[in-house]
């Protein structure tokens, strides 16, 4: 089975640009988590969707991020505008529905750098 | 507040050797995970533990539970270089009806295991 799916990979650009990170969750997984990882604050819950429905948006740094999951397989972070200390590895997660007990799987993650 | 710290957050031993990585919890939890990550890789899933005293083995990694003492422990038993990776242990402080599936994730301890 595909694990989770995120593109793009890598991405570069200039600070003040619109970023977007895409994210694919296993299917049949109801919940979705994005995380941020970066050496000073290690891991960071940003947000998660239960059921396409965002639940716990606390995570999100300012209003210059918003995510959204118009439907049961894909999901968009945003940045808008972008700034340097925004860059970091952005994971999304996917899990069964909650209280299942089984484990997050992790997708590859996207390298951002913010110039 | 809800918090997990790792101990150590760095770790060099020699082959062979066997040692133990700590996660202490802040508060009531039965669902703790532990994730490995290699450098610039995605997250994976090592153990899932849901009771007090639950233990579960993996090769020459076994992880144990205890919720009374809300402690966590991955034993590294005969240390091969396979195993130098970033561990990290997170806890599910979601129950009952508020039963999120969010995750509150600990440091990371490093591990580096010399020839």
């Amino acid at each position: 089975d595909a694990g989770v799916i995120q593109s793009p990979r890598h991405e570069v650009t200039e600070m003040g640009q619109e970023v977007t990170l895409r994210c694919k969750p296993i299917s049949g997984h109801n919940s979705l988590f994005w995380y941020r990882q970066t050496m000073m604050r290690g891991l960071e819950l940003l947000i998660y969707f239960n059921n396409n429905v965002p639940i716990d948006d606390s995570g999100m740094p300012e209003d210059r991020f918003s995510a959204k999951m118009p439907n049961a397989s894909f999901s968009t972070l945003k940045i808008q505008p972008s700034e340097p200390r925004d860059s970091a590895v952005y994971f999304c997660a996917s899990s069964l529905v909650p209280g299942s007990n089984q484990p997050q799987h992790f997708g590859d993650g996207t390298r951002l750098s913010i110039l | 507040e809800l918090k997990v710290e790792q101990n150590p957050l760095f770790l060099s031993m020699q082959e062979g050797k066997n040692y133990t990585i700590y996660c202490n919890y802040s508060t009531t939890s039965d669902r703790l995970y532990w994730y490995r990550q290699d450098p610039g890789k995605s997250l994976e899933s090592l153990f899932v533990l849901l009771s007090n005293g639950a233990v579960k083995q993996e090769g020459r990694l076994m992880a144990s539970l205890d919720t009374k003492a809300r402690l966590s422990t991955l034993h590294i038993t005969a240390a091969v270089h396979d195993l130098s990776a970033t561990y990290f242990c997170a806890v599910d402080f979601s129950r009952g009806s508020s039963n999120t599936g969010k995750l509150i994730f600990g440091q990371g301890t490093t591990l580096q295991v010399k020839p």
